[in-house]
């Protein structure tokens, strides 16, 4: 088992760039989701999944986009990229049945 | 105000000590209350999971919820210099650990 893995570790962006963080898991988990980890600020539900077909926004979903086709994969895409999403981006997944969400190694991406 | 609270530090403590570190919360609905190791550079990783209100021990670590009070707690005894490394409480009030409220994290560093 792999777990939960992020592609790429590191991206740097020009403002207004788009892009597309990726994200899988092996565990035939039904629920994932993307946080954001600013300095000060721990984690941020960007947004999450609960079954392929189906998202819904966290706390923290402008400027982001997701969708769930198969219920391995879970990418994040940035629209426009902006300074103010300068981050580190953790994707995670678990199950119904779960004490924990598992997470995956995460994404530095820094907007210029 | 944000849903939950947790002091920032950062905490540097002799090995050996008996470390506290604590959260507040205002969501009365949460019942799902964890604790999340992170390493440098890496993803949190479960360390304690309660549910509802009482203590909860595994080997070195014990974790306390009062959940009247709004008020958890994790006590790490014979701190160990591998101990050392952001500590996260989460909370949920859906089962599977799903849409967790992050702290913002505490810095804790064990000095042999």
């Amino acid at each position: 088992n792999a777990g939960v893995t992020q592609t790429p570790k590191f991206q740097v962006l020009k403002t207004g760039q788009s892009m597309t963080l990726q994200c899988a898991q092996d565990m035939n988990h039904e629920y994932m989701s993307w946080y954001r980890q600013d300095p000060g600020m721990g984690l941020r539900l960007i947004h999450y999944s609960v079954g392929a077909g189906i998202t819904d926004q966290g706390e923290v979903p402008n400027g982001y986009n997701v969708s769930r086709s198969t219920t391995e994969d879970f990418p994040l895409r940035l629209l426009s990229a902006a300074p103010s999403q300068t981050s580190v981006y953790f994707c995670a997944s678990s199950s119904w049945a779960s004490d924990t969400q598992y997470f995956g190694p995460g994404t530095r991406l820094t907007v210029l | 105000q944000k849903e939950v609270e947790q002091d920032p530090g950062p905490l540097s403590v002799p090995e050996g000590a008996i470390v506290s570190l604590n959260c507040t919360y205002s969501n009365s609905a949460f019942q799902y209350f964890m604790w999340y190791r992170q390493y440098s550079r890496k993803g949190p990783e479960l360390l304690m999971y309660t549910y509802s209100s009482g203590n909860k021990e595994d080997g070195r670590f014990t974790a306390q919820v009062d959940k009247s009070s709004k008020y958890i707690s994790l006590f790490i005894r014979d701190s160990q210099p591998s101990d050392s490394a952001t500590y996260l409480c989460a909370m949920s009030d859906t089962q599977g650990a799903q849409k967790l409220v992050f702290g913002q994290g505490t810095r804790l560093t064990i000095n042999p």
